[in-house]
C-alpha cells in the first residue's frame, strides 16, 4: 500500500515564475492538506481539499491555489514566486468518512515533501 | 486548537526510555492530543494520539494526565533513529493541524 507521494523532490524557480506541485493520497483518504515549511520552522498549514472543494484554508494570500481532482489527488499552486515562498512543500492526507464513522480523531500521513528554492 | 508548550531540547541515552513532556492547560473536552516527529527535511511521521486514555503502539505510549492538562510521550527504548523534532498538537481533528516548534530529541550512543 503506496503512502503518500508528491512531485518533484526539489524545484528551483527564479522570482515571479509559477510552480505547481503534485501529491497522491493514502490508498482510501478523501482529504489532502498542504503545508509550507521553511527553515527551522514548524509547518503551516496552507489549505485543505475535501471533495474537490477547498474546505478550510490558512493564513496565505491568493498567489497559493490548489485543486483536488475526482481520484483524490491534488495540485498545490504558487504564482508569482517570490524569495520568502522557498520551503519544503508537505502534502497530508485523510479520511473524513472515516473520522465522522469513527469518531476517534483525525489521523493525518504525510509525504515526503517537494523542496522549492526560489532564486 | 489549544496551545501546546514542550521543552526546546532533550537529550536520552540509547536504550533508555524517552520522556517527552507536553502542556496544553487550555485543553478542551473534544480535542485530542496528537505527537508527529519530523526526522531532518523528511514529511512529519503521525506517532500516536489519544482523547482521555492513556494509548499504546508499535512506536510509543501516550500518557494523558487525568486533568488532560498535559501528556508525556514515552519511547520506551529510544535508538539513534529516534533523534527527531517531536510535535504535540492539541486539536479535535479532521482540521489542520498547528505545528509549533517542537522538541528537538537526540539519542546519543
Amino acid at each position: 500500500d503506496a503512502g503518500v507521494t508528491q512531485s518533484p523532490t526539489h524545484l528551483i524557480k527564479t522570482r515571479g515564475q509559477q510552480v505547481t506541485l503534485r501529491c497522491s493520497p493514502k490508498s482510501g483518504h478523501d482529504t489532502v492538506s498542504w503545508y509550507q515549511q521553511a527553515l527551522g520552522q514548524g509547518p503551516q498549514f496552507i489549505f485543505q481539499y475535501y471533495e474537490e472543494e477547498e474546505r478550510q484554508r490558512g493564513n496565505f494570500p491568493d498567489r497559493f491555489s490548489g485543486h483536488q481532482f475526482p481520484n483524490y489527488s491534488s495540485e498545490l499552486n504558487v504564482n508569482a514566486l517570490l524569495l520568502g515562498d522557498s520551503a519544503l512543500y508537505l502534502c497530508a492526507s485523510s479520511s473524513l468518512l472515516a473520522i465522522f464513522l469513527a469518531a476517534s480523531g483525525d489521523t493525518q500521513y504525510f509525504g515526503p515533501g517537494t523542496r522549492l528554492t526560489v532564486l | 486548537d489549544a496551545k501546546t508548550t514542550q521543552p526546546t531540547s532533550m537529550d536520552c541515552a540509547e536504550g533508555r526510555a524517552a520522556n517527552l513532556p507536553c502542556n496544553h492547560s487550555t485543553i478542551s473536552g473534544n480535542e485530542y492530543v496528537y505527537w508527529y516527529r519530523q526526522i531532518h527535511s523528511q514529511g512529519p511521521q503521525y506517532i500516536i494520539h489519544g482523547l482521555k486514555n492513556n494509548e499504546t503502539n508499535e512506536m510509543a505510549s501516550l500518557i494523558i494526565t487525568e486533568d488532560r492538562k498535559s501528556s508525556t510521550l514515552i519511547l520506551p527504548h529510544a535508538t539513534l533513529r529516534d533523534t527527531a523534532v517531536y510535535y504535540c498538537i492539541a486539536q479535535t481533528g479532521a482540521n489542520n493541524l498547528f505545528f509549533g516548534t517542537g522538541t528537538r530529541l537526540t539519542v546519543i550512543p
